[in-house]
């Protein structure tokens, strides 16, 4: 399964827009994007997933590069209650593997 | 619909006592996931069952861990004897063959070892 590799924290004002980056450079053509977020002391909640087009629902927008290669999970209007760490995964969509890295932990300020 | 339900929630062992942790995934789920996660660090995956069948355990230390899904619902996993290095949050999840993918975790049991 391809890796993934997201900065390990990031702020943003509360109101503004978050945005999440992730690499997946080597994704293969069968593998989705799947974001998560953890909120501190519950499991892992499904957020967005995508393959090649980009997504949206009424928790986020996934953008996906044209080449795969990169992602990028947006908050329209972060609220306190985004404050989690965020999970970029890739998952091969023939299987059930969901393997997940460090997360990057989003903090939305006041 | 009842989401995915483990217990207990909190678990305070000594080092050497056995520990079990218990998972009812949501209904209808035939994919049912045990994963550890460490202070800090993302969940790591230590089994996954289809139905009653172990499909990928590679990670599940086999020495003093195991676990079990009988009738392919529910499952338990199990520490013997534990050790100070299994103080974790031990999550289940669970999804749908043929569904979007998405897993559903439950809260967590987050054992602490003396």
């Amino acid at each position: 399964d391809a890796k993934t590799t997201q900065p390990p924290s990031m702020d943003c004002a509360e109101g503004r827009a978050a945005n999440l980056p992730c690499n997946h450079s080597t994704i293969s053509g069968n593998e989705y994007v799947y974001w998560y977020r953890q909120i501190h002391s519950q499991g892992p909640q499904y957020i967005i997933h995508g393959l090649k087009n980009n997504e949206t629902n009424e928790m986020a927008s996934l953008i996906i590069t044209e080449d795969r290669k990169s992602s990028t999970l947006i908050l329209p209007h972060a609220t306190l209650r985004d404050t989690a760490v965020y999970y970029c995964i890739v998952r091969v969509n023939t299987g059930n593997q969901f393997y997940f890295g460090t997360g990057t932990s989003l903090t939305v300020i006041p | 619909e009842a989401g995915v339900v483990q217990s207990p929630r909190y678990k305070i062992i000594e080092k050497k006592q056995p520990v079990a942790f218990w998972c009812n995934p949501i209904s209808g789920h035939n994919t049912l996931y045990w994963y550890l996660q460490n202070l800090g660090q993302g969940p790591e995956l230590l089994i996954r069952y289809e139905n009653e069948e172990a499909v990928d355990d590679s990670q599940l230390p086999k020495d003093r861990f195991s676990a079990e899904r009988l009738k392919g619902v529910d499952s338990t996993l199990k520490i013997q004897p534990a050790e100070l290095g299994d103080s974790a949050v031990y999550l289940c999840a669970s999804s749908l063959a043929g569904g979007t993918g998405e897993l559903f975790f439950g809260e967590g049991s987050r054992l602490t070892v003396l």
